[in-house]
């Protein structure tokens, strides 16, 4: 059973380009977590989504960041227009029933914006 | 609010040496705690886990107890290794939008254990 998958695992964007982060959950699992951890700080919570749907973004920054998770396929996180201060860890966590006890993490995606 | 405090680091010691790494939160209702750790350039992994007052979550030598009283769930490890170098964060889960659960960290605190 593979475990949460997130691609890729290193991306380097240039100001005001667009980043794409993709995450596909543990097979069953269909809760999906996006959390993102800046440089020396521990990670923070931005969206949490079930299929085809956004059940909480209390944690995304309100412009140029979005989420979804389709029916088919992974659950993507969208960053527009990068600027430097987006470069951090993106982190996705999957859980079957949307219990903090059953989250499992992918190994993250590193973000840099030169 | 929600909030969990630890330890700054980073933390030095020889191997063998004991380790505690203090964790305190602020939360409403009763929480589950959690210690993840991250080794260098990967994600976090669940090192040990309690759901109510009192109980003690172990895995892999090391051990944190819930503490309600002293709202307190401090990592211990008897004798550390070179191996035990990463950056542990306690965590506790809070209520989301939507029935979900969701985790809240603290800024983790690196750990090197040298031989």
């Amino acid at each position: 059973n593979a475990g949460v998958m997130q691609n890729p695992r290193h991306l380097v964007r240039r100001r005001g380009q667009e980043a794409r982060l993709r995450c596909s959950p543990m097979k069953g699992h269909s809760h999906v977590y996006w959390y993102r951890q800046l440089p020396e700080e521990g990670l923070k919570f931005m969206v949490y989504l079930q299929k085809e749907n956004i059940i909480d973004e209390s944690g995304m920054p309100k412009e140029r960041f979005s989420a979804e998770f389709p029916k088919e396929g992974p659950s993507i996180l969208r960053i527009q227009q990068v600027v430097r201060g987006d470069s951090a860890a993106y982190f996705c966590a999957s859980s079957p029933i949307g219990e903090a006890n059953t989250i499992y993490f992918g190994e993250g995606s590193w973000l840099t914006v030169v | 609010g929600n909030s969990v405090t630890q330890m700054e680091g980073p933390v030095t010691l020889s191997e063998e040496a004991f380790l505690t790494i203090n964790c305190t939160y602020t939360a409403t209702g009763y929480p589950s705690l959690f210690w993840y750790v991250q080794y260098p350039g990967e994600g976090l992994q669940l090192l040990l886990k309690a759901t109510k007052a009192d109980d003690k979550g172990s895995n892999k030598g090391f051990e944190a107890t819930y503490r309600k009283e002293t709202t307190s769930f401090h990592l211990e490890k008897g004798s550390v290794q070179v191996s035990d170098s990463a950056v542990y964060f306690c965590a506790l889960s809070v209520k989301g939008r939507g029935g979900s659960e969701k985790l809240v960290f603290g800024k983790g605190t690196k750990l090197t254990v040298n031989p």
